[in-house]
């Protein structure tokens, strides 16, 4: 099945404590990208890639690291979370950029304390 | 940068017809459209691209007027499975920038 694998799906952690969420995709999507998703303020870009080794600051990329060393995974890094970074995240693929459509993963609640 | 969309939310009841208005302040190259059910992921669809093409999905269609800067999303004779928020995402090199969203509510 087509599908686009975040994990995981819920995570609690205390401030300051390094950590990583997973994104993979078996479509062979050329571009990921990742959402938070906060109430009142929609989805908002993170970090995107068009490709291996190519990654690009989103709308709100403070805070938060990616590496796209292989195709299928998109990986988000938080360093030093902070309570503000307590939220739903989205990873996202597509074939290729803007030009078609997004497939989601099904999310990850985060909360920082 | 962030598209207005219009209303905020919407109440009908099964059958009715709705209408959801997306603008830009900036030139688009394609709009995104997405449906997320409570606690779900946004599922894609459709897009359009620049051109001021209708295009359509069940009950569901949209129109792109690129000159305006702006998409409108029609829901036809409106089904309880439409429920939900819908976002619209203008898309400039590469970048997808997402609307607030607008929620749909469908009574029986």
């Amino acid at each position: 099945e087509a599908q686009v694998t975040q994990n995981p799906r819920y995570l609690i952690t205390v401030t300051g404590k390094k950590l990583t969420v997973t994104c993979s995709q078996n479509m062979n999507h050329e571009y990921m990208s990742w959402y938070r998703q906060d109430p009142g303020l929609g989805l908002r870009q993170i970090y995107y890639s068009m490709n291996v080794e190519v990654t690009d600051k989103g709308d709100v990329p403070e805070g938060y690291k990616v590496s796209r060393k292989e195709k299928r995974n998109f990986p988000l890094i938080l360093e030093s979370p902070s309570p503000n970074q307590t939220s739903l995240y989205f990873c996202a693929s597509s074939f290729q950029g803007s030009g078609y459509g997004y497939t989601f993963g099904s999310g990850t609640r985060l909360t920082v304390v | 940068q962030q598209p207005v969309q219009s209303p905020q939310a919407v109440i009908l009841r099964e059958g009715e017809d709705a209408v959801i208005n997306c603008s830009s302040s900036k030139a688009l190259y394609s709009v995104h459209w997405y449906r997320q059910k409570h606690g779900e992921a946004p599922v894609f669809l459709m897009i359009l691209l620049k051109g001021g093409e209708q295009k359509g999905h069940e009950k569901i269609s949209a129109s792109f007027n690129e000159k305006k800067q702006q998409s409108s999303l029609y829901l036809t004779a409106s089904q309880l499975s439409y429920s939900g928020t819908y976002f619209c995402g203008t898309a400039r090199d590469d970048k997808i920038i997402f609307g607030k969203g607008t929620r749909l509510h469908i009574l029986p």
